[in-house]
């Protein structure tokens, strides 16, 4: 049973470029949270998608932007970029029931130069 | 939202009892306690959860006083493996918790041989 992948697993991007990261959940899991960890902080909630649904979000701007498919895979794009979106990216999935336990995935280490 | 107080970093040796103690001074009625582990470079991984008194799995255990205002997570017989920084979250189990889950700094635990 293969847990929560993400790709790529590293990118470098250039200032005001755009970033497309992808995540497909842990096999019978329906809800996926999107999280932006800072070197030597903890993960920062981005937001949760729930049947192709921003279900909810945090504190970040609209340059943030998500989907998900059908199949319950989700994207998280990245407009605008700033050196401060430099960070590991994390993408978590859990099960029907939002139940307590969250999957994540290992992340994609994104370098804005 | 309940804020969560731990220490920034901890020391131990091989083989010894390491306890991670956490304040949470206004946890809410339905939030349970929940800790996660994280290795550098990879997503956090739920470790235990608890809503009062003692909870103990494979990996460790969960002791919260009768006034939930503190937790704390024992881990016994540490090895070099178990260096990592831990979180420790207070979760509303439910429907729509991701929004609510606010990982702080976390402590990084260091396991010396």
């Amino acid at each position: 049973d293969a847990g929560v992948t993400q790709s790529p697993t590293h990118l470098i991007k250039t200032r005001g470029q755009q970033v497309t990261l992808r995540c497909s959940p842990k096999s019978g899991h329906d809800t996926v949270s999107w999280y932006q960890q800072a070197l030597g902080q903890g993960p920062q909630f981005i937001f949760q998608y729930y049947e192709e649904e921003e279900r909810q979000r945090g504190n970040f701007p609209d340059r943030f932007s998500g989907h998900q498919y059908p199949n319950y895979s989700s994207e998280l794009n990245v407009n605008a970029l700033l050196l401060g979106d430099s960070a590991l990216y994390l993408c978590a999935s859990s099960g029907r029931d939002g139940g307590y336990e969250q999957y994540f995935g290992p992340g994609t280490r994104l370098t804005v130069t | 939202l309940a804020k969560t107080t731990q220490p920034i970093s901890m020391d131990s040796y091989e083989g010894q009892e390491v306890n991670i103690t956490c304040s949470h001074n206004n946890i809410a009625t339905n939030d349970y306690i929940t800790w996660y582990q994280q290795f550098p470079s990879q997503g956090p991984r739920f470790i235990i959860q608890g809503y009062k008194t003692k909870v103990t799995n494979e990996v460790a255990s969960l002791f919260i006083p009768a006034d939930r205002k503190s937790s704390t997570l024992s881990l016994p017989r540490v090895s070099l493996s178990d260096t990592a920084v831990y979180y420790c979250l207070p979760r509303e189990v439910g429907y729509s918790s991701a929004s609510k889950i606010i990982f702080g700094s976390g402590t990084r635990l260091s396991i010396r041989p």
